[in-house]
């Protein structure tokens, strides 16, 4: 089975903090993806990388900045959290073929106070 | 631009009752992908089924199905005989052809009762 793992369930951080979101996947996936959900509003993608050290923006990447050093993690960084990026965190895996399914973590509840 | 619709916020049935989900995808391309998804309670998103829009076939898997009207956009994913553990919410994810990403709505939210 493929397993996509977030380092954290539940995280609550201060206005201002540096914010590190870690994903680990282990079936050799080429693609990773950070989404965050919030209701009434579905998921929205934040970064996507296809390989290693690459990287491309969302639709929401404001305020978010990503790092791949290794194809299996895939870290989603806030530069200096707001209270508006509190939200649910998805970390999603697929293969390198187009239109295939993605597989997600269990995400990361994320509160700023 | 494209957009993906959900118009159902939620669904309430009693057991063994069927259940439709409605998704509009909104877009000028004739060729693209749409994904379902389930989150359950625990909250991991799992796939359920991927479609394409030049099958007009309609499927049937378990007690899932599901059919596509091309002229409307419409994908509509029924679940036969609902079970309490098909409580979750589902989402409805396009996918552009011959692209990674993929889109979400907003998500319809499913609560059988017992």
């Amino acid at each position: 089975d493929v397993k996509v793992t977030q380092s954290s369930r539940y995280l609550v951080k201060r206005t201002g903090e540096k914010v590190f979101l870690e994903c680990v996947q282990d079936m050799d996936h080429e693609n990773m993806f950070w989404y965050r959900q919030d209701p009434g509003l579905g998921l929205r993608l934040i970064y996507f990388s296809y390989d290693v050290k690459m990287k491309e923006k969302g639709d929401i990447p404001e305020g978010y900045s990503v790092s791949r050093e290794k194809k299996e993690r895939f870290s989603l960084i806030l530069e200096s959290a707001s209270t508006n990026q509190t939200s649910m965190y998805l970390c999603a895996s697929s293969l390198g073929r187009k239109n295939t399914e993605a597989f997600f973590g269990q995400g990361t509840r994320l509160t700023v106070v | 631009a494209q957009k993906v619709t959900q118009a159902q916020t939620e669904i309430s049935v009693v057991e063994k009752e069927d259940v439709t989900l409605d998704c509009v995808y909104e877009t000028r391309d004739t060729t693209y992908y749409l994904f379902w998804y389930k989150q359950p309670p625990s909250g991991e998103l799992v796939f359920l089924i991927r479609r394409n829009s030049f099958d007009e076939q309609n499927e049937i898997s378990g007690r899932y199905s599901w059919n596509f009207q091309k002229s409307t956009s419409s994908f509509n994913f029924t679940i036969t005989a609902s079970q309490v553990v098909d409580s979750a919410v589902y989402f409805c994810a396009p996918s552009p052809f011959n692209d990674y990403k993929l889109s979400f709505g907003a998500g319809t939210t499913v609560t059988v009762r017992a």
